[in-house]
């Protein structure tokens, strides 16, 4: 069964250092997306991609992350200068249309920031 | 503003219980409504979902009604296994327009004991 993959599975990185999460959609999909769930608390949107852009995001998602699609398979979320409050699962999602509810989720990425 | 609520956990249960984990939501219209499950060392999975009121969602012997009137969407099994140990998560679909991004509640950390 397809499914959509994400490395690495846990990352401890330093305050201030970039961080770049890795995701491989499922390969018919369209349509991706980041998540974020800081221990404890909800799962939340960080932003959307389509057609090579950026089509939603949040207030989460300020000048300190973007998003690329740098090849045909993987989709990256960077963070260039990484706070303690980063620490969080990261989840990367993706679906083929918009007319299906699903969203297929990787497992994530735990970033711990120290 | 729009948001999913559902239940405080852990919920700890013996095998063959009856469980009911609560999830109320607040939007302007009718959104699609899912529950997600996270086993151990897994991504979110899709458990079931509604996209109208009054629909039942089921898997997995998992069941949820989509009650406009009390605008909640409680997810109800008959009898638990010891399998069935996750994180479940109600996520509400968006109104309007966009790219659809879901808003997930905290998630309902589920231990069911032999």
């Amino acid at each position: 069964e397809p499914e959509v993959t994400q490395t690495p599975s846990h990352q401890v990185t330093q305050m201030g250092q970039e961080v770049i999460l890795r995701c491989v959609p499922i390969s018919n999909h369209l349509y991706f997306y980041w998540y974020r769930q800081i221990l404890g608390q909800k799962v939340e949107f960080l932003v959307s991609f389509y057609n090579n852009e950026i089509s939603e995001k949040s207030e989460i998602f300020d000048d300190q992350f973007s998003v690329e699609r740098p090849d045909g398979s993987n989709f990256t979320l960077k963070i260039r200068s990484t706070k303690l409050e980063d620490s969080a699962m990261y989840f990367c999602a993706s679906r083929y249309d918009l007319t299906t509810g699903e969203l297929f989720f990787g497992e994530g990425s735990r970033l711990t920031v120290l | 503003g729009d948001s999913v609520t559902q239940m405080e956990g852990p919920v700890t249960l013996s095998e063959e219980a009856f469980l009911t984990i609560n999830c109320t939501y607040t939007a302007t219209g009718y959104p699609s409504l899912f529950w997600y499950v996270q086993y151990p060392g897994e991504g979110l999975q899709l458990l079931l979902k509604a996209t109208k009121a009054d629909d039942k969602g089921s898997n997995k012997g998992f069941e949820a009604t989509y009650r406009k009137e009390t605008t909640s969407f409680h997810l109800e099994k008959g009898s638990v296994q010891v399998s069935d140990s996750a994180v479940y998560f109600c996520a509400r679909g968006p109104t309007g327009a966009g790219s659809y991004q879901l808003t997930f509640g905290k998630g309902t950390k589920l231990s069911v004991i032999p």
